[in-house]
């Protein structure tokens, strides 16, 4: 099956600061989302993203599907952005590959 | 509207025990995913509906585990005889269709004594 790995898979950041997490895939997908899970354990879509570019607020992110990867920029970084980050592709009929994910802690 | 809700939030069983976890999908959306969190998998697929029926089944890791999905909205997973390699945080998605952006629901987390 399709492999999904995230790098690197901690990061430990400076209140202010801005970070790239990378998410590299093995296969063609239909889907790539990224997500944001908080301390309390919810999922936040951050995007759906299987080519391009988008920008929400100080959060962006590009995948290039030929190149089978994707990035996720965290612009001036704040302590509310501490988490654990996910990529997941969608390589068959909806259902999500989950990479292993990228913790992030934004020290104030 | 109203997010994806699970229930219970929390569940506490015995080894042996039947559980059943319960989904609320958002209202219009037709695809509905259930997902299992562990310290040691990470996040990983378990079955998937598309309106009351099941393409997809193959992340079910046993026998023990089934699904159902009633007038193409509420979801249950039902656990029987639970083991204690089943706790687990379970996590429900739903999307408007096949493809597009899954949401998530808060989860239940699971522990088996």
């Amino acid at each position: 099956g399709i492999q999904v790995e995230q790098s690197p898979p901690d990061l430990i950041l400076q209140e202010g600061a801005n970070s790239t997490l990378r998410c590299n895939f093995s296969d063609s997908v239909n889907n790539l989302q990224w997500f944001h899970q908080n301390p309390w354990g919810q999922l936040i879509n951050l995007f759906y993203i299987p080519s391009g570019t988008k920008q929400n607020g100080r959060l962006s992110a590009t995948t290039v599907a030929t190149e089978r990867y994707s990035l996720l920029y965290i612009s001036s970084s704040q302590t509310t952005d501490s988490g654990v980050y996910f990529c997941a592709v969608d390589w068959s009929g909806g259902k999500l590959i989950f990479g292993q994910g990228t913790e992030l802690s934004v020290k104030p | 509207g109203a997010g994806v809700s699970q229930s219970p939030s929390n569940k506490v069983t015995e080894k042996g025990k039947d559980v059943e976890l319960r989904c609320d999908p958002i209202s219009g959306h037709t695809a509905l995913y259930w997902y299992r969190q562990s310290l040691g998998q990470g996040l990983e697929f378990l079955i998937y509906f598309q309106g009351n029926s099941a393409p997809d089944k193959s992340g079910l890791p046993s026998d023990r585990f089934s699904a159902e999905r009633t007038g193409g909205s509420v979801s249950t997973l039902t656990i029987q005889r639970t083991q204690q390699e089943d706790s687990a945080v379970y996590l429900c998605a739903s999307s408007f269709g096949t493809w597009e952006t899954q949401y998530f629901g808060p989860g239940t987390r699971l522990l088996v004594l």
